[in-house]
């Protein structure tokens, strides 16, 4: 599976949208990019996916640059409740489930 | 519902004790990992299995055994072997076969080994 980088931490204005970015340059061509997120003390919760079309459902929008070497998760209007850890995971889709490595994502807080 | 159970969520052991942490899932899911993580940190990966009485080891791997006798349960073994194991353990499960897919996370079991 592709390494990916995220930056640590980010801050956000309730009510405001929040932009998380992640870099993964090494991505192959069948791995899709997932986007995961960790309220303390819980399991990680799934959020969104895509390949290489940006995608949008009722929790954010996912953007995928052209070369796909990264990526920016969109939560359109942040609320208290949106403060998590934000993970970003490249993964191959079909039988090749892979190893589905974490790594240590961004602390996203959101402030009043 | 269906869903991914793990059990217990707190669990406490003595030093230099075996302790097995219990994951079973409903979905009719055929890969399922378990992952460490400790205070302020990501997860990493211990153990998967993409199949029945087959698993993989993952990045930690020492210390730890797991077997995978049944499609819906994959228990994670802490052995005495493992020299720090206090921390949270999370098991995850998804389904193969398809195009792409989401992985489901159970709750969590944190273990505290004095």
């Amino acid at each position: 599976d592709a390494k990916t980088t995220q930056p640590p931490s980010m801050d956000c204005a309730e009510g405001r949208a929040a932009n998380l970015p992640c870099n993964h340059s090494t991505i192959s061509g069948n791995e899709y990019v997932y986007w995961y997120r960790q309220i303390h003390s819980q399991g990680p919760q799934y959020i969104i996916h895509g390949l290489k079309n940006n995608e949008t459902n009722e929790m954010a929008s996912l953007i995928i640059t052209e070369d796909r070497k990264s990526s920016t998760l969109i939560l359109p209007h942040a609320t208290l409740r949106d403060t998590a850890v934000y993970y970003c995971i490249v993964r191959a889709g079909r039988t090749n489930a892979g190893k589905s490595t974490f790594g240590d994502g961004t602390t996203l807080t959101v402030k009043p | 519902d269906g869903g991914i159970t793990q059990s217990p969520k707190y669990l406490f052991r003595k030093e230099g004790q075996n302790v097995t942490l219990s994951c079973e899932q409903n979905l009719n899911h055929d890969a399922m990992y378990w992952y460490r993580q400790d205070p302020g940190q990501g997860l990493r990966l211990i153990y998967y299995s993409h199949i029945v009485n087959d698993f993989q080891k993952g990045d930690i791997a020492e210390g730890y055994s797991v077997s995978r006798e049944k499609k819906e349960s994959f228990p994670l073994t802490v052995t005495s072997a493992q020299k720090n194991p206090t921390a949270f353990y999370l098991c995850a499960s998804l389904t193969t076969g398809m195009s792409d897919t989401e992985a489901f996370f159970g709750q969590g079991t944190r273990l505290t080994v004095v």
